[in-house]
C-alpha cells in the first residue's frame, strides 16, 4: 500500500532563519507530488507540483522553493522565513490507478514563525 | 478558469440526522473527477468519495452520498445518520482529467459541526 510521510509535524522558526520541509512517498513510483498550504483552517491553496524528478512547476510567487532531489522524494525550502509563511503545510501524491486519478495527502507540517 | 465554491462557511445537525454540503464548480471542460475530503480536528485530509463526470450514477460510500447534476454544475454531499465523528471541514475539489499535472481545485471548505 501506498504511504506518505512529512516531517517535521510542528515547527517554531524566528522570522529570516531558513526552512526545509521534507516529504517522502513509499509503495508507488513516478507519483505526481504537491505542495499545498492552508491557513487559518480554511481552503488549501497549491504552491508547487512535481511531474518528475527535478521538474517543479510554481503556482504562485512566493518567498519558498520546492526541489525533487528523487522520484518520492519532494522538499519544501526558504532561505529566509517571514511571518505570513505560517500555516499548515500538506504534501500529496497522486497517480493514475485503474484509470482514475487518485490524489493523497500526508499528515501535515505545522509551522509557526515569530 | 475553474473554480469550485463551496457557499455554506459553516453548518451543524443534529447526530443521527441528514445534512447536505452545497459545492458548485466552473470549467469548460467535460471529462472530469469531482471529490470531497474530510479533515478532522487531526488535520488529515481524507478522501471521502469521488465522482467521475461520464458517469451518470451518483456516487455512494456507506452513509456518504453524492448529488451531481453535470448540468448545473453542482456536486452535493449527503450525510446520513450523521455521527460525532463526522464532525470536520469538508472540501469539495476539482480536476480536469486531461491535466498532466494533476492539480486538485479545492473549494474553501465547510465546517460541519455534529451535535450530540
Amino acid at each position: 500500500s501506498q504511504t506518505i510521510h512529512q516531517w517535521p509535524a510542528t515547527l517554531v522558526q524566528p522570522v529570516g532563519s531558513p526552512l526545509s520541509l521534507e516529504c517522502t512517498v513509499e509503495g508507488t513510483s513516478n507519483p505526481n507530488l504537491y505542495w499545498y498550504r492552508q491557513a487559518a483552517g480554511r481552503g488549501l491553496q497549491l504552491l508547487f507540483y512535481s511531474v518528475g524528478i527535478g521538474q517543479i512547476s510554481s503556482e504562485v510567487p512566493q518567498n519558498l522553493s520546492a526541489s525533487r532531489p528523487q522520484d518520492r522524494q519532494f522538499i519544501l525550502s526558504s532561505k529566509k522565513l517571514l511571518l505570513s509563511d505560517s500555516g499548515f503545510y500538506l504534501c500529496a501524491w497522486s497517480v493514475v490507478l485503474r484509470g482514475r486519478r487518485e490524489q493523497f495527502f500526508g499528515p501535515g507540517t505545522r509551522l509557526t514563525v515569530l | 478558469a475553474q473554480t469550485v465554491t463551496q457557499s455554506q462557511p459553516e453548518m451543524s445537525v443534529q447526530e443521527a440526522e441528514t445534512v447536505t454540503l452545497s459545492c458548485t464548480y466552473d470549467t469548460s471542460e467535460n471529462n472530469y473527477y469531482l471529490f470531497w475530503y474530510k479533515q478532522p480536528p487531526s488535520r488529515q485530509m481524507i478522501l471521502v468519495i469521488r465522482q467521475e463526470a461520464y458517469k451518470q450514477q451518483n456516487a455512494t460510500e456507506n452513509r456518504f452520498s453524492v448529488n451531481f447534476q453535470k448540468a448545473a454544475k453542482s456536486f452535493s454531499l449527503k450525510i446520513s445518520d450523521s455521527q460525532l465523528g463526522d464532525t470536520a471541514m469538508y472540501f469539495c475539489a476539482f480536476i480536469n482529467r486531461n491535466n498532466q499535472g494533476g492539480k486538485l481545485i479545492f473549494g474553501q471548505g465547510t465546517e460541519l459541526s455534529v451535535k450530540p
